[in-house]
């Protein structure tokens, strides 16, 4: 059964800084991984997806890695600010097949950018 | 930009009556899902529907559950007699066939049982 784990479960970090968020999965035979944002008492924004063909994917401030083999995956996020604040999720299908499979979601990272 | 919605936003329902949940999938999608996020805990699936029946279902999903497409954009989560602990987050997500595979997520609905 495949888990998920986030650390660490919250950072507070000030403006400007970089910062790196991970994610490690038990079970390496994993289609993507999508990386996700959460306002809170909001829905979940879709922020990268990573194939597992794929070692990065990057939009805009926000670079994912991902190391299947290892079952860890990284979000950095560059030059921080205020409006980053919010929880961040990590998913992952749940087998190795066309990546339509159910999504097993991480704890989450509360951060909070501190202007 | 294609979105998931979901209405509505918030229901609150005394226990042991039915709800239900809406969405409308994004069009060209045909993986549907239903999750749900217990407040303060993880996002947990529910239940995935694939051509018109459901294709995998968690052990949550027991016979007070029901989803249904009624046609051809909405999507339905029913809830037949609820309970306390039904109270929760519901997130319906989709997701393209032969795509990117990434899977968007509706803004929620908050149900609360009292």
């Amino acid at each position: 059964k495949q888990e998920v784990t986030q650390i660490p479960a919250a950072l507070s970090v000030p403006e400007g800084e970089n910062l790196v968020l991970n994610c490690s999965f038990t079970d390496s035979a994993i289609y993507n991984l999508q990386w996700f944002r959460q306002d809170p008492g909001k829905g979940l924004t879709s922020l990268l997806l990573i194939q597992s063909s794929q070692r990065e994917q990057t939009s805009g401030r926000l670079n994912a890695s991902l190391d299947k083999s290892s079952g860890r995956s990284t979000l950095y996020i560059a030059a921080s600010q205020p409006g980053d604040s919010a929880t961040y999720l990590c998913a992952v299908p749940s087998g190795e097949g066309f990546g339509n499979e159910k999504l097993t979601f991480g704890t989450g990272t509360r951060l909070t950018i501190i202007p | 930009e294609p979105e998931v919605t979901q209405t509505p936003s918030h229901q609150v329902t005394q226990m042991g009556q039915e709800v239900i949940l809406r969405c409308v999938p994004i069009s060209n999608h045909l993986y549907f899902y239903w999750y749900r996020q217990i407040l303060g805990q993880k996002v947990e699936f529910l239940v995935s529907f694939y051509n018109n029946e459901i294709s995998e279902k968690s052990e949550i999903f027991d016979d007070q559950f029901s989803v249904e497409r009624p046609d051809g954009s909405n999507f339905t989560l029913k809830i037949r007699s609820t309970k306390l602990e039904d109270s929760a987050m519901y997130f319906c997500a989709s997701l393209e066939v032969g795509g990117s595979t990434e899977a968007f997520f509706g803004q929620g609905t908050r149900l609360t049982v009292v």
